[in-house]
């Protein structure tokens, strides 16, 4: 049971776009949300992190809108450029002392030129 | 964040072997994780690594099949033993930061498994 659901699979956008991925979640008790990239070959690196407090978190072009309500939040990428083609993974932990990261299926970007 | 180094980076293996997998890290961690990404799949805890203790498997993996040591707070090891292609993975070394408030959670370079 996949307790973090991911959105698209895959996309592509051209240089200069904005990437935008999807993840919703159903455990109330998760309390910390990062995102993670990869590329081919690569482990996962953390690229930005949100707790449930706060709505929206923006690190450069990376930013994580944050829907408690919902139980949804999502990363934009703005101005995508080709070197953000990678993989990205979304990810939830929590809640108190609990360090497991539960991971979404992941989403293929593609930035073409 | 943590420097985490991984050895071997990739290995090649036969069927019925076992494989030990290490994770180095340039600091005292207290929580470390060993985690499993199948070719073309997101990630998979496999158990976390208690410091003086008998590992933490999550359900579906078992310690006859994955070994874990953890002698120390800045080393631990992952064995995958008797090994089928359907281990066949990237094997992925995780530990959660000490510093500041992010307690933010860091991955190895990963261990590529092929086993033949």
């Amino acid at each position: 049971q996949q307790q973090v659901k991911q959105s698209p699979q895959s996309l592509i956008v051209q240089k200069g776009g904005i990437s935008i991925i999807n993840c919703a979640y159903e455990n109330t008790a998760f309390d910390y949300f990062p995102w993670y990239q990869q590329f081919p070959g690569k482990g996962p690196a953390l690229l930005i992190a949100i707790r449930p407090d706060v709505s929206e978190k923006k690190e450069g072009r990376f930013t994580i809108s944050f829907n408690k309500s919902a139980k949804q939040f999502s990363l934009h990428i703005m101005d995508s450029q080709p070197g953000d083609s990678a993989t990205y993974f979304c990810a939830a932990r929590g809640g108190r002392r609990d360090y497991k990261l539960s991971f979404g299926a992941g989403t293929t970007v593609t930035v073409r030129a | 964040s943590a420097v985490i180094s991984q050895k071997p980076s990739r290995d090649i293996c036969q069927r019925g072997t076992s494989l030990t997998i290490q994770c180095q890290v340039d600091s005292q961690v207290t929580m470390m994780f060993w985690y499993r990404q199948q070719p073309g799949q997101s990630l998979t805890l496999i158990a976390t690594a208690n410091q003086g203790s008998e590992a933490t498997y999550e359900s579906g993996f078992v310690i006859d099949k994955f070994p874990i040591s953890r002698p120390n707070l800045t080393f631990s090891t992952l064995t995958v033993s008797n090994m089928s292609p359907e281990d066949s993975s990237i094997y992925l070394c995780s530990v959660v930061g000490t510093s500041g408030a992010s307690l933010g959670q860091f991955f190895g370079p990963g261990t590529r498994l092929t086993v033949l």
